[in-house]
């Protein structure tokens, strides 16, 4: 069965650090993979979505970069963090064919 | 452009009582349209989907969604609610082109009252 790992659960992090979440998926093999934000209070705005290697695309033009160095791996970084950077961060994984996405348990990502 | 509304922020229902959370899309083509819960600080569990053929679809924890064409909506009920459904809610639309992406709606959060 397949599975879908985030980590790390909890970041706290000053304005201005870097940061990396990374997602990773098991059971599966080139599956469509995508980033999302949720801020306190809103709903899900997907940031990123990559149907395969090397292959991003940026949904809103913000602060943060996205990479798939490998079929299973997604990762979300940033050079500088900003206070607005705060929130919920959950990575999805769909199938083509099935076309439903399933969702990770999630970062959530404190910028003071 | 697609969008999905649902109206309620917050519900609050009785133990044992009906539910029926509301939600209405805006997309062009036919849609592929979900139902999400997400217990708080977790991911999003799916409820059910709708893709075609019967309207009213199933799905899992006693819930159901009825698709209207005619009303653009994808409203999820639940006959009886039990305390462990007090969570969020999300209706999404699915657009089937490149990426597969998905467009939520704002949520509603569900409370249940003992």
């Amino acid at each position: 069965s397949q599975t879908i790992h985030q980590w790390p659960a909890t970041l706290v992090q000053p304005v201005g650090s870097p940061l990396s979440l990374e997602c990773t998926v098991e059971g599966t093999s080139n599956p469509n993979l995508y980033w999302y934000r949720q801020a306190a209070g809103r709903g899900l705005q997907l940031l990123f979505y990559s149907v395969g290697i090397g292959q991003i695309s940026s949904e809103v033009p913000q602060n943060l970069s996205a990479s798939r160095p490998q079929d299973r791996q997604f990762i979300l970084s940033s050079k500088k963090l900003l206070l607005s950077d705060s929130g919920f961060y959950l990575c999805a994984w769909s199938v083509l064919v099935q076309e439903t996405q399933y969702f990770g348990p999630g970062t959530r990502l404190l910028v003071l | 452009a697609q969008s999905v509304t649902q109206p309620d922020i917050h519900i609050t229902v009785s133990e044992g009582a009906s539910l029926e959370l509301r939600c209405n899309y805006s997309y062009g083509a036919t849609p592929y349209l979900f139902w999400y819960v997400q217990s708080p600080g977790q991911g999003l569990q799916l409820l059910l989907k709708y893709f075609s053929g019967d309207t009213l679809v199933q799905g899992i924890k006693g819930f159901e969604a009825e698709f209207k064409r005619s009303q653009s909506s994808f409203n999820l009920r639940k006959p009886s609610v039990h305390w462990s459904d007090a969570a969020e809610y999300f209706c999404a639309v699915g657009i089937m082109e490149y990426g597969n992406k998905l467009v939520f709606g704002a949520g509603t959060i569900l409370r249940v009252k003992s």
